[in-house]
This record gives structure tokens, C-alpha cells and sequence, in this order.
């Protein structure tokens, strides 16, 4: 069965700061990985996805994950937070040839000033 | 382009109730599918409807059940509502070729509170 482990359900950096969302999952067979953003009172906005080709995948907004399967991980990054990045983050798995979606149980990032 | 929308915003129920959600998909999506997110929980996948029939289904009972119409919007129906069904439900769809859950668009959600 997919899963996927969102460790940290709250973080916080600095404006300017390193983004680190950590995400580790679990499946079966070569999986499908997801990133997706909710703000608050909206639906999910994809950032990025990967799905075996490079392992360095560039998404929206700056943010970029990298799928490390000796890891079993798909950690997202950004080099510099933005105050607009304040929202909660959902990582994602779906193992090839499934119909569903199974998520994490997200990651709410606070950016300081 | 239109992104795929859903109704109402927000819906109060008593228990005991039945609900009726609306997703209608973004142009040339032919693949629905619904979650459930609990207050501070990821989503829940609940059922997929892909060309007017269920593909796919998770762990939720049979009064959760689901429509597609032939212009690929869909409804979820919810039937005997109890508290713990107090969630923000989500539209999902998909444009052809795309497999299921590689690209899934998703709707702001419906806010259903039950009493």
C-alpha cells in the first residue's frame, strides 16, 4: 500500500531563508510523487510532480523537490522564503497505474519577517 | 479557460441528513474524482468516476456515493450525515490521457459542517 510521511506538521523560517519540507513515502512499486499547496479557505494547487524522469524536478514559485528512492524521499525546497509562501504543503504519492491520490497530513509553513 | 469550480461554498447539515455536493470539471477533463479533508488532515480519497462510471474507490461506506453526467460534472451524495462528516470536500479532475491521478486539477471545496 502507498503512503507518505510528512515530518514537521508545523515550520518555520525566516523571510529570505531556506524552505525544507521534508516528505518520505512508502509504495510498492516505482511511485508517482506529488507536491501541493493549500492557502487558507482555497483548494490545492499542484507545485510540482514527479514522475520518473529527472530526478530533479523544478515546479512553481521557485520551489524544486528532488526524488531520492535509496531514501524513499521527495523533500521540497526553496533557496529563499517569501511572505506569500505562508501556506499549508501536501506531499503526495500515487503508485503507477492507481486511480487515487494518498496524502500526507501536511506541513504548515510560517514565514518570520 | 474555466478551472474546475464547485457549490455550494458552504453548507450546514443536521445529523441524519442527506447532502448533495456539485464539481464541475475544467473544459476537456474527463476524469472526477472526490476527497474528503478533515480539520487538519491531508484529503481522503473517496471515489473516482471517469466516463460515467465509479474507477475507484476508498475506504468510505456505501452512503457515500457519487454521479457523472455525460458533460463529465459530477455530484456527491451523502446520505444519513453524522458529525464526523464535518469536512472540506474536493473536485478533482483530470484531462484524457492523463491516467487517474497524474495531473488531477483541483476545486476550491465545499465546507460542509454537520450539527
Amino acid at each position: 500500500a502507498q503512503s507518505v510521511t510528512q515530518l514537521g506538521s508545523h515550520v518555520s523560517v525566516s523571510e529570505g531563508a531556506l524552505v525544507l519540507l521534508r516528505c518520505n513515502y512508502s509504495s510498492s512499486v516505482p511511485p508517482y510523487l506529488f507536491w501541493y499547496v493549500q492557502y487558507p479557505n482555497q483548494g490545492l494547487q499542484l507545485l510540482l510532480k514527479y514522475t520518473s524522469a529527472a530526478t530533479l524536478v523544478k515546479g512553481i514559485n521557485g520551489f524544486e523537490a528532488e526524488f531520492k528512492k535509496s531514501e524513499t524521499s521527495f523533500h521540497l525546497t526553496k533557496p529563499s522564503a517569501h511572505m506569500s509562501d505562508a501556506a499549508e504543503y501536501f506531499c503526495a504519492v500515487c503508485e503507477g497505474g492507481n486511480e487515487k491520490l494518498t496524502f500526507g497530513t501536511g506541513t504548515r509553513l510560517t514565514i518570520i519577517p | 479557460e474555466t478551472g474546475v469550480t464547485q457549490s455550494p461554498t458552504h453548507l450546514i447539515k443536521t445529523r441524519g441528513q442527506q447532502v448533495t455536493l456539485r464539481c464541475s470539471s475544467q473544459s476537456g477533463h474527463n476524469t472526477v474524482s472526490w476527497y474528503q479533508q478533515a480539520l487538519g488532515q491531508g484529503p481522503q480519497f473517496i471515489f473516482q468516476y471517469y466516463r460515467e462510471e465509479e474507477n475507484g474507490r476508498g475506504n468510505f461506506p456505501p452512503r457515500f456515493s457519487g454521479l457523472q453526467f455525460p458533460n463529465y460534472s459530477s455530484e456527491l451524495n451523502v446520505n444519513a450525515l453524522e458529525l464526523d462528516d464535518s469536512a472540506l470536500y474536493l473536485c478533482a479532475s483530470s484531462p484524457p490521457g492523463s491516467r487517474g491521478a497524474y495531473e488531477q486539477y483541483f476545486g476550491p471545496g465545499t465546507r460542509l459542517t454537520v450539527t
